[in-house]
């Protein structure tokens, strides 16, 4: 089973539009943070949440931390084109090492 | 200062070939990740180093697959043998210390014919 489970995995919407992308476990984590993908790119960090109930704002980018600290959601207000892209999921486990999401892949539309 | 650097960015090999893909970390890292990534994937972990030394190799192929991060140059991650299976993006990142955010590469995207 993924440690990570993403949701949804495709997403494709009009340029305006709203959007929450999901990121769920069952387990706990000290932190988690949130990567975005462009096509031929490697992922780019976005934001890192710390604390239960976090939410932290990036511009157009609401992210939020669960209070339990087992999850996490990503909402965009009036998405753009450019906001097309791969969006993982990620947290810290043993020995150091990054384990990512299958990610969301959103297309937005002009 | 420039960013975790990957070359080749694209590798072609026919079956059975060797691959070799290097990463320079950014300057001051002295951790090296590789990941794999098939399409429409998340980042798959496969080996943790850090300066000449596996920490985490958990992710690897026990066959054909080789990594290492030498004192001086890069760290290469090595695939003996390609298959078709091994056809994806290669991604390497870096960080500080153990524990602390990565910054990834922009890939070596291997095709095997």
């Amino acid at each position: 089973t993924q440690l990570l489970e993403q949701s949804p995995q495709f997403l494709s919407i009009q340029e305006g539009e709203n959007l929450t992308v999901y990121c769920n476990s069952s387990s706990v984590f000290s932190s988690l943070q949130w990567y975005r993908q462009e096509p031929g790119e490697g992922p780019v960090l976005l934001v890192t949440v710390v604390t239960g109930g976090e939410v932290k704002k990036l511009k157009r980018l609401t992210f939020q931390f669960g209070d339990a600290r087992k999850d996490s959601s990503l909402h965009i207000t009036a998405a753009q084109p450019g906001d097309t892209g791969l969006y993982l999921c990620a947290v810290n486990t043993n020995a150091g090492k990054s384990t990512f999401g299958d990610g969301t892949t959103l297309t937005v539309k002009p | 200062n420039a960013g975790v650097m990957q070359n080749p960015r694209h590798l072609v090999r026919r079956r059975g070939q060797e691959a070799r893909l290097r990463c320079s970390p950014m300057k001051g890292h002295s951790h090296v990740y590789w990941y794999r990534q098939l399409p429409e994937e998340g980042l798959k972990f496969m080996v943790y180093l850090q300066k000449e030394n596996i920490i985490d190799e958990s992710g690897m192929p026990k066959e054909r697959f080789s990594a290492e991060f030498p004192k001086e140059g890069p760290s290469i991650l090595r695939i003996q043998q390609v298959v078709r299976g091994d056809s994806a993006a290669y991604f390497c990142a870096s960080s500080p210390s153990r524990d602390a955010v990565l910054t990834f590469g922009a890939g070596s995207r291997l095709t095997v014919l």
